[in-house]
Formats: structure tokens, C-alpha cells, sequence
């Protein structure tokens, strides 16, 4: 059965870093594609970054240069370093898989995690 | 970036109401949306992507239509188990987008 389970949100202060991760069971991460969607009442659902099998990644501008995916093999877990946080930044943040079934599409996500809150405040 | 815009945002309906909800995106994104099922405190559930491919294990009451810019979600049949909020979402180009959701309640 897959399984994602993330850990590692939190309250932080505006500026401060925070390492998000997602513990995956049931697939490997490295032969994934994987993602991180965060939201927000008000602004809603946003894709913030992906991360191939082939290790290709892709950020939303938002937290381009801010934000860091990737991923430990050995663990079996996504990571999400997010640096010089934002109030903006504040959200639930979802990690999500592309594959279902040994088949991968990018952009159909078929697996979420419950997701882990980050509020940015002083 | 590609913009989706969902329509209407509120729905209130009974069980048994056919139910359309529609996305229109701001460029061509070919077939490339999917739809989402989200419930208070939930992840979202996958419903169907490819703009009409039903996902597995979710019921035939649900169906996807559309291409190009106009997309349309349809309950034929709305059980007490979907009043939920829908989401659409592009996968045509980065960034991925979705739209602002459609809260359906119980009327």
C-alpha cells in the first residue's frame, strides 16, 4: 500500500529555514516522480516543486531560489529546504506522487500525504 | 502562467441533482487537466485526468469532458458521500496551476 507521511512543519520566523520531509512507503522514491503542493485559504491549491527519477527539478517562482527538492534513496523520503521564509510562505504543504502502478505521469497526482503545517510569524 | 478559472464557485444541490461544474483556462492546455475531490481536514483525491479518464476505483457518476480551454465536471447523480470542494488543475506547462475550487453544499 503506498503510503506518504510528512514531518518537519512548524512555526518559524520570517527569514528562518525549515526542512520539510515525506516518508514514502509502498514505492521507491527514486524511480517517482514526486512533488510539493502547498495551501492556503486564501490563495487556494499551488504547486510549488517537482522532482523527477532522473533527478530533473522544477520550482514554482514563488520560491524559486528559495526552496531546495530533493530526495534521500536510502530512506525512502522526500525533502523540502525551504530557506529566507516568508509570511506568504505560511501554508499546509502536501507531498504528492505522479505514479500509480509502476506507470508515472507528470502533473496527475494519484497520492497525497496528510499533509504538515508551516506558519511564518514573528 | 496558466490561469483556471472555476465556475461557479459555490453550488448548493440535493441528493439526486445532476451536477455541472466548469473550468475554462486562460491558453490551449490541450487535455491536460485533471480534477480533484477535497474534504474538510483531506488531502485531495484524484477523480479524473486527462480531462475524461476516470481514475480508478472512482464511481461512474463522475465524468470529465473538454479540450483546448473549457472543461466541464459532471456528478449525474449526487450522493451525500460528494458534497466536498472540486478542484481543477493544468498539467499542460510549469507552473502547474489550479483553479480557486467549487464548494458544493447541500441545499
Amino acid at each position: 500500500e503506498v503510503q506518504l507521511v510528512e514531518s518537519g512543519g512548524g512555526l518559524v520566523q520570517p527569514g528562518g529555514s525549515l526542512r520539510l520531509s515525506c516518508a514514502a512507503s509502498g514505492f521507491s522514491v527514486s524511480t517517482n516522480y514526486m512533488s510539493w503542493v502547498r495551501q492556503t485559504p486564501g490563495k487556494g491549491l499551488e504547486w510549488v516543486s517537482v522532482i523527477y527519477s532522473g533527478g530533473s527539478t522544477y520550482y514554482a517562482d514563488s520560491v524559486k531560489g528559495r526552496f531546495t527538492i530533493s530526495r534521500d534513496n536510502s530512506n525512502n523520503t522526500l525533502h523540502l529546504q525551504m530557506n529566507s521564509l516568508r509570511a506568504e510562505d505560511t501554508a499546509v504543504y502536501y507531498c504528492a506522487s505522479y505514479c500509480s502502478g509502476g506507470s508515472c505521469y507528470s502533473g496527475v497526482i494519484h497520492y497525497w500525504g496528510q499533509g504538515t503545517l508551516v506558519t511564518v510569524s514573528s | 502562467d496558466i490561469q483556471l478559472t472555476q465556475s461557479p464557485s459555490t453550488l448548493s444541490a440535493s441528493v439526486g441533482d445532476r451536477v455541472t461544474i466548469t473550468c475554462r483556462a486562460s491558453q490551449t492546455i490541450s487535455s491536460s487537466l485533471a480534477w480533484y475531490q477535497q474534504k474538510p481536514g483531506k488531502a485531495p483525491k484524484l477523480l479524473i485526468y486527462h480531462a475524461s479518464s476516470l481514475q480508478s476505483g472512482v464511481p461512474s457518476r463522475f465524468s470529465g469532458s473538454g479540450s483546448g480551454t473549457e472543461f466541464t465536471l459532471t456528478i449525474s447523480s449526487l450522493q451525500p458521500d460528494d458534497f466536498a470542494t472540486y478542484y481543477c488543475q493544468q498539467y499542460n506547462s510549469y507552473p502547474y496551476t489550479f483553479g480557486q475550487g467549487t464548494k458544493v453544499e447541500i441545499k
